[in-house]
């Protein structure tokens, strides 16, 4: 069965600084990865996505991810963090049954310091 | 377009009543999901809708019900409402014909409290 697991419910980081999300996941068949993005009192956004072929992804707002499936990781990345970056982040696998279902992880709140 | 709506935003419940959210998409998609957000669990999916006049079980069923109307409206009730139950719910849609895999869209989030 899929499932993921997002490394730290909270991450604060400095304005400007490198920001680091990290998402490791478990599945049986090859991954369909995404992160989506949660600003307060809205809806989850797609951030990014991961099916095929190049392993580096790159979504919207300068965020990027990277596929390695010798780690079997998905962790997001932006270079330098803007105070309107402060949302919850999730990471998601595609259910297995090709169903279009989502397992989530469980989010991770950025806080972005001036 | 609107996208995904979802009525009413907020919603205050009694212990053992029922109610029904409303959910309705404009991109023509056929796939549709409801899931609930708790602190700390992330998103877990209630009931989900492959096309019009089906439905199947997420991971977290008991106590909802829930209706394909048509291809834009899908909605979950609960009929004996749980403090358990006291949750954000997100409906979302997505175009699942050519691949699974295509982006959700998710709605607004309807606050549900029960006491």
């Amino acid at each position: 069965a899929q499932s993921v697991t997002q490394l730290g419910s909270h991450v604060s980081v400095s304005e400007g600084a490198l920001v680091l999300l990290r998402c490791n996941y478990s599945s049986s068949v090859p991954p369909y990865l995404f992160w989506y993005v949660q600003y307060p009192n809205q809806g989850l956004q797609l951030l990014l996505k991961y099916t095929t072929g190049a392993t580096l992804v790159k979504g919207i707002n300068g965020f990027e991810a990277e596929f390695k499936k010798s780690e079997t990781s998905f962790h997001l990345t932006k270079p330098s963090a803007h105070m309107s970056d402060a949302a919850e982040y999730f990471c998601a696998v595609s259910d297995s049954s090709n169903t279009g279902k989502l397992i989530f992880g469980q989010g991770t709140t950025l806080q972005v310091k001036p | 377009n609107a996208g995904v709506t979802q009525t009413p935003k907020f919603q205050v419940l009694k212990t053992g009543q029922s109610m029904t959210l409303q959910c309705a998409q404009d991109m023509n998609h056929n796939s549709m999901y409801w899931y609930r957000q708790d602190p700390g669990m992330g998103l877990r999916l209630i009931y989900y809708s492959a096309s019009e006049g089906t439905t199947d079980k997420g991971e977290v069923p008991n106590g909802y019900n829930v209706s394909r109307l048509n291809k834009r409206e899908f909605s979950l009730r609960l009929e004996s409402a749980a403090p358990s139950q006291t949750s954000v719910y997100f409906c979302a849609s997505s175009d699942t014909t050519g691949t699974p895999h295509n982006e959700q869209f998710f709605g607004p989030g309807t606050r549900l409290t029960v006491l």
